[in-house]
């Protein structure tokens, strides 16, 4: 099993729509959850820290499930510029060290 | 503000040519130092990890390797290059453990390296 699974789409969507990714894990030690942004051909971007009560940043929401190990997002509102590829970030801190495991990540394409 | 910094951003080598990119980071101390690649259409891949001048690990077997001569300057070369090298490398910090400042892991902008 994948230390960090997510459905690798695509995700094809009308814009406006509301979609909504999972992200399971493996390593039941893990402590910080994130959400990264990759556009096409440049480095990813943090999006968002995920925690188990649950945050929102605008039309963003992300929620941890610690019991059965998963994250999601789900992004209300769906804008041509939501467009990307969506990576789920896991990360465990080990002897000072920070294990930090991506997922292979979520494309989403947005549809006029 | 901490920032990052990645260089060259696109590079073609050929094949059994050596390689160096070079990443620094300013505005923190003592910070842990990541190698990852990309190859088109796969995930991240972490290749090396730092959590100190000189602390290299490897993370895969390859013909590919680290080192952190200064705090903030992490390298990547390698001898010979092959054309399974090519891809797209990002150099990342994240703050230590120990400094309480959080967990993000925060990207230069990565290299294009195509091996011919």
């Amino acid at each position: 099993r994948k230390e960090v699974e997510q459905d690798p789409g695509p995700f094809n969507v009308p814009e406006g729509a509301t979609v909504a990714f999972n992200c399971t894990y493996s390593n039941s030690a893990s402590q910080s959850f994130f959400w990264y942004r990759q556009d096409c051909r440049k480095e990813p971007k943090l999006l968002m820290s995920v925690y188990s009560s649950g945050n929102e940043d605008g039309r963003f929401t992300a929620q941890l499930n610690r019991a059965s190990q998963y994250i999601s997002l789900l992004i209300r509102d769906s804008k041509l510029s939501d467009s990307a590829t969506y990576l789920c970030v896991v990360i465990l801190n080990s002897g000072g060290y920070q294990k930090v495991t991506f997922g292979t990540g979520t494309k989403l394409q947005v549809i006029p | 503000s901490q920032t990052i910094h990645q260089w060259p951003a696109t590079l073609v080598q050929p094949v059994g040519s050596p390689l160096s990119l070079e990443c620094t980071v300013e505005g923190t101390s003592n910070p842990n130092l990541y190698w990852y690649r990309q190859a088109a259409g796969r995930g991240l891949q972490l290749l090396f990890y730092s959590v100190g001048i000189g602390q290299i690990s490897s993370e895969v077997p390859q013909n590919l390797s680290a080192s952190r001569p200064q705090d903030r300057q992490f390298i990547l070369s390698s001898k010979k290059l092959l054309l399974s090298d090519s891809g797209f490398y990002l150099c990342a910090w994240s703050h230590h453990p120990g400094q309480g400042a959080g967990n993000t892991i925060y990207f230069g902008e990565g290299s294009w390296l195509t091996v011919v």
